[in-house]
Protein backbone atom coordinates (compact mmCIF):
# COMPACT_ATOMS: atom_id res chain seq x y z
CA UNK A 1 0.00 0.00 0.00
CA UNK A 2 1.05 3.70 -0.67
CA UNK A 3 3.35 5.30 2.24
CA UNK A 4 2.75 8.47 3.66
CA UNK A 5 3.08 11.13 1.26
CA UNK A 6 4.46 14.81 1.78
CA UNK A 7 4.41 17.73 -0.44
CA UNK A 8 6.49 19.99 -1.55
CA UNK A 9 9.75 17.72 -0.89
CA UNK A 10 11.85 20.64 -0.82
CA UNK A 11 11.00 24.64 -0.62
CA UNK A 12 12.74 27.49 -0.04
CA UNK A 13 11.12 30.92 1.56
CA UNK A 14 11.86 34.26 3.06
CA UNK A 15 11.60 35.82 6.66
CA UNK A 16 8.58 36.91 7.36
CA UNK A 17 6.88 34.58 4.81
CA UNK A 18 4.35 31.75 5.89
CA UNK A 19 4.19 28.37 4.42
CA UNK A 20 2.01 25.50 4.65
CA UNK A 21 3.02 21.77 4.01
CA UNK A 22 1.06 18.83 3.22
CA UNK A 23 0.65 15.60 4.54
CA UNK A 24 -1.45 12.19 3.25
CA UNK A 25 -1.44 9.48 5.74
CA UNK A 26 -1.10 5.46 4.62
CA UNK A 27 -4.77 4.52 3.90
CA UNK A 28 -6.84 3.74 7.09
CA UNK A 29 -4.57 5.60 9.23
CA UNK A 30 -6.36 8.06 11.44
CA UNK A 31 -3.90 9.91 13.71
CA UNK A 32 -0.61 12.19 12.12
CA UNK A 33 1.93 13.43 13.81
CA UNK A 34 4.50 16.08 12.45
CA UNK A 35 7.95 16.52 13.84
CA UNK A 36 10.87 18.87 13.03
CA UNK A 37 14.20 17.77 12.80
CA UNK A 38 17.49 20.06 13.03
CA UNK A 39 21.35 18.76 13.15
CA UNK A 40 21.09 20.48 16.52
CA UNK A 41 17.56 20.25 18.15
CA UNK A 42 17.39 16.29 16.64
CA UNK A 43 13.51 15.45 16.27
CA UNK A 44 11.45 17.70 17.81
CA UNK A 45 7.24 16.59 18.18
CA UNK A 46 5.04 19.38 16.69
CA UNK A 47 1.74 18.12 17.59
CA UNK A 48 -0.09 15.41 16.83
CA UNK A 49 -3.52 15.05 14.99
CA UNK A 50 -6.65 12.23 15.39
CA UNK A 51 -10.26 12.55 13.82
CA UNK A 52 -9.75 16.03 12.93
CA UNK A 53 -8.81 16.96 16.99
CA UNK A 54 -5.31 18.24 18.20
CA UNK A 55 -4.61 15.52 21.28
CA UNK A 56 -1.01 16.27 21.57
CA UNK A 57 1.13 19.76 21.28
CA UNK A 58 5.12 20.21 21.41
CA UNK A 59 6.55 22.95 22.71
CA UNK A 60 6.88 25.09 19.69
CA UNK A 61 5.56 28.91 19.63
CA UNK A 62 1.83 29.56 18.31
CA UNK A 63 3.65 30.66 14.91
CA UNK A 64 3.21 26.87 14.08
CA UNK A 65 -0.51 25.32 13.75
CA UNK A 66 -1.63 22.68 12.01
CA UNK A 67 -5.46 21.02 11.34
CA UNK A 68 -6.55 17.67 9.68
CA UNK A 69 -9.37 16.74 7.44
CA UNK A 70 -12.16 14.56 7.41
CA UNK A 71 -9.91 12.56 5.37
CA UNK A 72 -7.36 12.14 7.48
CA UNK A 73 -4.68 14.83 5.46
CA UNK A 74 -3.07 16.98 7.31
CA UNK A 75 -1.32 20.44 7.13
CA UNK A 76 1.08 22.14 9.26
CA UNK A 77 1.29 26.19 8.74
CA UNK A 78 4.25 28.32 9.95
CA UNK A 79 3.94 31.96 9.77
CA UNK A 80 6.03 34.38 10.02
CA UNK A 81 8.94 32.84 9.08
CA UNK A 82 12.15 32.63 10.58
CA UNK A 83 15.72 31.69 9.70
CA UNK A 84 15.77 28.78 12.70
CA UNK A 85 12.49 27.31 11.28
CA UNK A 86 15.00 26.28 8.36
CA UNK A 87 14.43 22.30 9.07
CA UNK A 88 13.13 18.76 7.81
CA UNK A 89 9.48 18.58 8.74
CA UNK A 90 8.94 14.80 8.99
CA UNK A 91 5.00 13.34 9.03
CA UNK A 92 3.88 10.21 10.58
CA UNK A 93 0.88 8.40 10.42
CA UNK A 94 -0.59 5.19 12.56
CA UNK A 95 -4.07 3.94 12.98
CA UNK A 96 -4.26 5.93 16.53
CA UNK A 97 -5.32 5.33 20.24
CA UNK A 98 -7.10 2.23 20.96
CA UNK A 99 -7.68 1.60 16.73
CA UNK A 100 -4.89 -1.29 17.06
CA UNK A 101 -2.11 0.72 17.62
CA UNK A 102 1.30 -0.90 18.10
CA UNK A 103 2.74 2.27 18.82
CA UNK A 104 4.75 2.10 15.33
CA UNK A 105 4.65 5.75 13.48
CA UNK A 106 5.08 5.42 9.46
CA UNK A 107 6.88 8.13 8.54
CA UNK A 108 6.86 10.67 5.13
CA UNK A 109 10.06 11.42 3.29
CA UNK A 110 9.87 14.90 4.99
CA UNK A 111 9.39 18.64 3.56
CA UNK A 112 12.62 20.41 3.66
CA UNK A 113 12.07 24.24 4.66
CA UNK A 114 14.85 26.66 3.60
CA UNK A 115 14.26 29.65 4.88
CA UNK A 116 16.58 32.71 3.61
CA UNK B 1 9.31 15.16 32.03
CA UNK B 2 10.27 12.30 29.91
CA UNK B 3 13.46 12.20 27.50
CA UNK B 4 15.37 9.87 26.09
CA UNK B 5 19.48 10.33 26.27
CA UNK B 6 21.29 8.36 23.27
CA UNK B 7 25.38 8.25 22.69
CA UNK B 8 26.99 11.32 20.69
CA UNK B 9 28.01 10.19 17.42
CA UNK B 10 29.33 9.44 14.72
CA UNK B 11 30.24 6.21 14.97
CA UNK B 12 32.85 4.70 12.67
CA UNK B 13 33.22 0.97 12.13
CA UNK B 14 34.72 -1.74 9.97
CA UNK B 15 32.39 -4.35 8.21
CA UNK B 16 31.75 -7.22 10.27
CA UNK B 17 32.63 -4.99 13.62
CA UNK B 18 30.44 -5.37 16.68
CA UNK B 19 27.85 -2.44 17.47
CA UNK B 20 26.39 -0.95 20.48
CA UNK B 21 24.77 2.68 20.50
CA UNK B 22 23.66 3.23 24.52
CA UNK B 23 20.17 4.56 24.95
CA UNK B 24 18.69 6.01 28.20
CA UNK B 25 15.32 6.95 29.00
CA UNK B 26 13.38 8.96 32.15
CA UNK B 27 9.75 8.30 32.25
CA UNK B 28 6.98 7.55 34.56
CA UNK B 29 4.89 4.84 34.39
CA UNK B 30 5.95 2.19 31.42
CA UNK B 31 6.51 3.07 28.18
CA UNK B 32 7.22 1.30 25.21
CA UNK B 33 10.72 1.89 23.67
CA UNK B 34 11.53 1.81 19.76
CA UNK B 35 14.58 1.86 17.66
CA UNK B 36 13.87 3.89 14.51
CA UNK B 37 16.19 4.37 11.79
CA UNK B 38 17.09 6.90 8.95
CA UNK B 39 18.82 5.93 5.64
CA UNK B 40 20.33 8.58 3.62
CA UNK B 41 17.87 11.05 1.61
CA UNK B 42 14.86 9.10 3.44
CA UNK B 43 12.25 8.80 6.08
CA UNK B 44 12.47 7.33 9.45
CA UNK B 45 11.02 3.53 9.43
CA UNK B 46 11.02 1.61 13.13
CA UNK B 47 13.96 -0.96 13.40
CA UNK B 48 12.69 -3.14 16.59
CA UNK B 49 10.70 -2.39 19.78
CA UNK B 50 9.93 -3.48 23.37
CA UNK B 51 6.77 -2.91 25.12
CA UNK B 52 7.48 -4.07 28.40
CA UNK B 53 10.81 -5.07 30.91
CA UNK B 54 13.01 -7.62 29.65
CA UNK B 55 11.17 -7.84 26.66
CA UNK B 56 14.02 -7.78 23.88
CA UNK B 57 13.26 -6.51 20.64
CA UNK B 58 14.78 -7.63 17.24
CA UNK B 59 14.92 -6.83 13.74
CA UNK B 60 17.54 -7.67 10.66
CA UNK B 61 20.63 -8.85 13.29
CA UNK B 62 19.85 -6.18 15.67
CA UNK B 63 18.22 -6.58 19.25
CA UNK B 64 17.85 -4.18 22.22
CA UNK B 65 16.57 -5.34 25.83
CA UNK B 66 14.35 -3.41 27.58
CA UNK B 67 15.99 -2.84 30.59
CA UNK B 68 13.83 -1.19 33.50
CA UNK B 69 16.10 -1.31 36.70
CA UNK B 70 19.07 0.69 34.59
CA UNK B 71 15.92 2.32 32.24
CA UNK B 72 17.82 1.37 28.94
CA UNK B 73 17.32 0.00 25.86
CA UNK B 74 20.65 -0.35 23.89
CA UNK B 75 21.00 -1.28 20.21
CA UNK B 76 23.59 -4.28 19.23
CA UNK B 77 24.76 -6.03 16.26
CA UNK B 78 26.91 -8.78 16.38
CA UNK B 79 28.91 -8.48 12.66
CA UNK B 80 27.68 -4.92 10.91
CA UNK B 81 27.23 -4.36 7.37
CA UNK B 82 27.81 -0.88 4.95
CA UNK B 83 24.44 -1.19 4.50
CA UNK B 84 23.53 -0.68 8.06
CA UNK B 85 25.35 3.18 7.96
CA UNK B 86 22.18 5.35 8.72
CA UNK B 87 20.92 7.57 11.57
CA UNK B 88 19.84 5.20 14.56
CA UNK B 89 17.29 7.22 16.76
CA UNK B 90 15.93 5.77 19.54
CA UNK B 91 12.31 6.27 21.12
CA UNK B 92 9.79 6.17 24.15
CA UNK B 93 5.77 6.99 23.79
CA UNK B 94 4.64 9.63 25.76
CA UNK B 95 1.75 7.65 26.93
CA UNK B 96 -0.74 10.20 26.55
CA UNK B 97 -1.43 9.29 22.71
CA UNK B 98 0.61 8.34 20.03
CA UNK B 99 3.28 10.82 19.44
CA UNK B 100 7.00 9.07 20.03
CA UNK B 101 9.61 11.30 22.24
CA UNK B 102 13.33 10.77 19.99
CA UNK B 103 16.93 11.38 21.38
CA UNK B 104 19.02 13.08 19.03
CA UNK B 105 20.02 10.55 17.08
CA UNK B 106 23.23 8.17 16.18
CA UNK B 107 24.95 8.39 12.85
CA UNK B 108 26.81 5.07 12.07
CA UNK B 109 29.48 4.96 9.32
CA UNK B 110 30.30 1.37 8.08
CA UNK B 111 33.34 1.02 6.21
CA UNK B 112 34.16 -2.31 3.96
Amino acid sequence: KAGVTQTPRYLIKTRGQQVTLSCSPISGHRSVSWYQQTPGQGLQFLFEYFSETQRNKGNFPGRFSGRQFSNSRSEMNVSTLELGDSALYLCASSFGPGQGNTGELFFGEGSRLTVL
Amino acid sequence: GNSVTQMEGPVTLSEEAFLTINCTYTATGYPSLFWYVQYPGEGLQLLLKATKADDKGSNKGFEATYRKETTSFHLEKGSVQVSDSAVYFCALDNQAGTALIFGKGTTLSVSS
